[in-house]
């Protein structure tokens, strides 16, 4: 079975900021999929980025960008230059290759001040 | 906006009842997810549907079950509510045979059991 875990339960960073979310999981499996989500206040789960395992490129997704260390089983999010707007709660989640379900972890509630 | 719709948003029921929350689908998506999140925890997933039937289901009980429907919308049906069973349902789509990793969240339905 795979693990998901966010170490951090919350964050708190100025505006402007650069910020860096930690995640590690378990699994046996060789491919798979990892994602960051993101969760405001209207509670719809937000695709941030998306990581291929295969892949050995760190996804980056405007100011969003993935440190993705497959030895390690780690995956962390850093965001550049923080806006208000990305207030939120940030999950981790994983997926096997075909698979049919997220494994989330605990979420890490991040809070940008002005 | 996803294109993923849920009803009702919020839902007050007491316990031993039962009740159906509704999703419906993306646009051209086949596949149909659905995850419950407790407050402070990640979502967790229920089950998938494809083509109407089963493909998948996590660690819950057979008092949850579901249904879905030629038009690929579905529902969700929870029986014999227990105090445990409030938290968030969340549905998701997605294009099986095509990168079942994109998944498209709703804004889930609020369930309080008392």
């Amino acid at each position: 079975a795979q693990t998901v875990t966010q170490s951090q339960p919350e964050m708190s960073v100025q505006e402007a900021e650069t910020v860096t979310l930690s995640c590690t999981y378990d699994t046996s499996e060789n491919n798979y999929y990892l994602f960051w989500y993101k969760q405001p206040p209207s509670r719809q789960m937000i695709l941030v980025i998306r990581q291929e395992a295969y892949k050995q490129q760190n996804a980056t997704e405007n100011r969003f960008s993935v440190n993705f260390q497959k030895a390690a089983k780690s995956f962390s999010l850093k965001i550049s230059d923080s806006q208000l707007g990305d207030t939120a709660m940030y999950f981790c989640a994983f997926m096997k290759f075909f698979g049919q379900k997220l494994v989330f972890g605990q979420g890490t509630r991040l809070t940008i001040n002005p | 906006e996803t294109g993923v719709t849920q009803s009702p948003t919020h839902l007050i029921k007491t316990r031993g009842q039962q009740v159906t929350l509704r999703c419906s689908s993306q646009s051209g998506h086949n596949t149909v997810s659905w995850y419950q999140q407790a407050l402070g925890q990640g979502p967790q997933f229920i089950f998938q549907y494809y083509r109407e039937e089963e493909n998948g289901r996590g660690n819950f009980p057979p008092r949850f079950s579901g249904l879905q429907f030629p038009n690929y919308s579905s529902e969700l049906n929870v029986n014999a509510l227990e105090l445990d069973d409030s938290a968030l349902y969340l549905c998701a789509s997605s294009s099986w045979g095509g990168s079942n990793e994109k998944l498209f969240f709703g804004s889930g339905t609020q369930l309080s059991v008392l």
